[in-house]
């Protein structure tokens, strides 16, 4: 079955980085893009960007452009998202999600969800 | 980027009676070419990830219930509980893929049990 399974909790101080992990199993990892998507404490949902597992190239929403990177190793079937320059206000629950097209054509919608990183930031 | 716009904020409906979230986009997420609707609704219980229900507007992903349907065409959308249930207490969210990157989605709308 699809799993997602991504890295524990982690607190930050203001201006320090944090990588979280999710890795992937119970599908061909290089075949469907992997988006990142964080939700604020009791708010709604963003958008981060995404990676095609096979070829690397990434997309990055405006919001993060300059302070995120998003990586993948095929070796281990798991993708990384690494935020820096960390303020209070990306205190936020971190999710990693499947995209539900295939490699050669995403959707942009996601059908498989990882359990969520909680990242803290606080001085 | 395209703004999504959910109500109400929140609704409390008894058991068994229908509710209906609605879902508006500020420019139309139809895709003549191929006749679709750019359109997904999740559902994310407490302490949960989101949970796909229904893409494309109204096509319901395997396993959904049949009370969950989703319906709406170019800016406005609707998704309805035909008959709610107590483990469909949860916060819905619409977004649209239309215009991506970037998605994005609606605020939300939390459904209770009244």
């Amino acid at each position: 079955q699809v799993q997602l399974v991504q890295s524990g909790a982690e607190v930050r101080k203001p201006g320090a980085s944090v990588k979280v992990s999710c890795k992937a199993s119970g599908y061909t990892f290089t075949g469907y893009y992997v988006h990142w998507v964080r939700q604020a404490p009791g708010q709604g949902l963003q958008w981060m960007g995404h990676i095609n597992p096979n070829s690397g190239d990434t997309t990055y929403a405006q919001d993060f452009q300059g302070r995120v990177t998003i990586t993948r190793d095929t070796s281990t079937n798991t993708a990384y998202m690494e935020l820096n320059n960390l303020r209070s206000d990306d205190t936020a629950v971190y999710f990693c999600a499947r995209d539900k097209g295939w490699v050669t054509a995403d959707f942009f919608f996601f059908d498989f969800w990882g359990q969520g990183t909680l990242v803290t930031v606080s001085s | 980027d395209i703004v999504m716009t959910q109500s109400p904020d929140s609704l409390a409906v008894s058991l068994g009676e229908r509710a209906t979230i609605n879902c508006k986009s500020s420019q139309s997420v139809f895709y003549s070419s191929n006749n679709k609707n750019y359109l997904a609704w999740y559902q994310q219980k407490r302490g949960q990830p989101p949970k796909l229900l229904i893409s494309w507007a109204s096509t319901r992903e395997s396993g959904v219930p049949d009370r969950f349907s989703g319906s709406g065409s170019g800016t406005d959308f609707t998704l309805t509980i035909s008959s709610l249930q107590a483990e469909d207490v949860a916060v819905y969210y619409c977004q649209q893929y239309y215009s991506s990157p970037p998605v994005t989605f609606g605020g939300g709308t939390k459904v209770e049990i009244k």
